[in-house]
């Protein structure tokens, strides 16, 4: 596998499940992002990570949850989901986050539908 | 007003026409600008940036900037109907020490043959 892989590739899930999204890059970046994208809207950054560390949370609600376990793997754990949380979720990595023009590189999301 | 403003399209051309994508911004800090292009189904990859005024070509693509007047375009040459694809504009702003890229809403583009 190259690049950055994400799996699911779709979830359906109902508000009362609990699943997780998975994230892997194999580019040996050290920072790691969470996204959501809806139809419409601009991506909406949710989550960063430099080193394993959280350096951003944009004011998500705790109903989604990430984890960072090493530099190579991100989840982000899902709970008592709402309908309007349907949409694509996009993992990216980049090699720092900072001085690097902001390249990041995205995985495929994961197209996630709430009941 | 938002930070980032792309009309979403849809776009319709026929193959071998120049296509014209625009962005506005009202942040004048923001440090670099860029294109991304997303193929149905796929994540978005970098296509171009640049961070100074003016124009930088590669290929059948020119990416053009307007600090002054606080916008971006992206210019397709002899678009092909490989070209269809959504195409988000992003700029780069530093803020407590890292970099923070702000997207439009995404151009949809679709080149007919």
């Amino acid at each position: 596998e190259t690049g950055v892989t994400q799996t699911p590739r779709h979830l359906v899930m109902g508000m009362t499940n609990k699943k997780s999204l998975k994230c892997e890059q194999h580019l040996g970046h050290n920072a790691m992002y969470w996204y959501k994208q809806s139809a419409k809207k601009p991506l909406e950054l949710m989550f960063v990570y430099s080193l394993e560390e959280r350096v951003e949370n944009n004011s998500v609600p705790s109903r989604f949850s990430p984890e960072c376990p090493n530099s190579s793997h991100l989840f982000l754990h899902l709970h008592t989901l709402q309908p309007e949380d349907s949409a694509l979720y996009l993992c990216a990595s980049s090699q720092d986050i900072t001085g690097v023009v902001g390249e990041q590189f995205f995985g495929p999301g994961t197209r996630l539908t709430v009941l | 007003q938002k930070e980032v403003e792309q009309d979403p399209g849809p776009l319709s051309v026929p193959e071998g026409a120049i296509v014209s994508l625009n962005c506005t911004y009202s942040n004048s800090a923001f440090q670099y600008f860029m294109w991304y292009r997303q193929y149905s189904r796929k994540g978005p990859e970098l296509l171009m940036y640049t961070y100074s005024s003016g124009n930088k070509e590669d290929g059948r693509f020119t990416a053009q900037v307007d600090k002054s007047s606080k916008y971006i375009s992206l210019f397709i040459r002899d678009s092909q109907p490989s070209d269809s694809a959504t195409y988000l504009c992003a700029m780069v702003l530093a803020q407590g020490g890292s970099e923070k890229l702000v997207f439009g809403k995404g151009t949809k583009l679709t080149v007919n043959p």
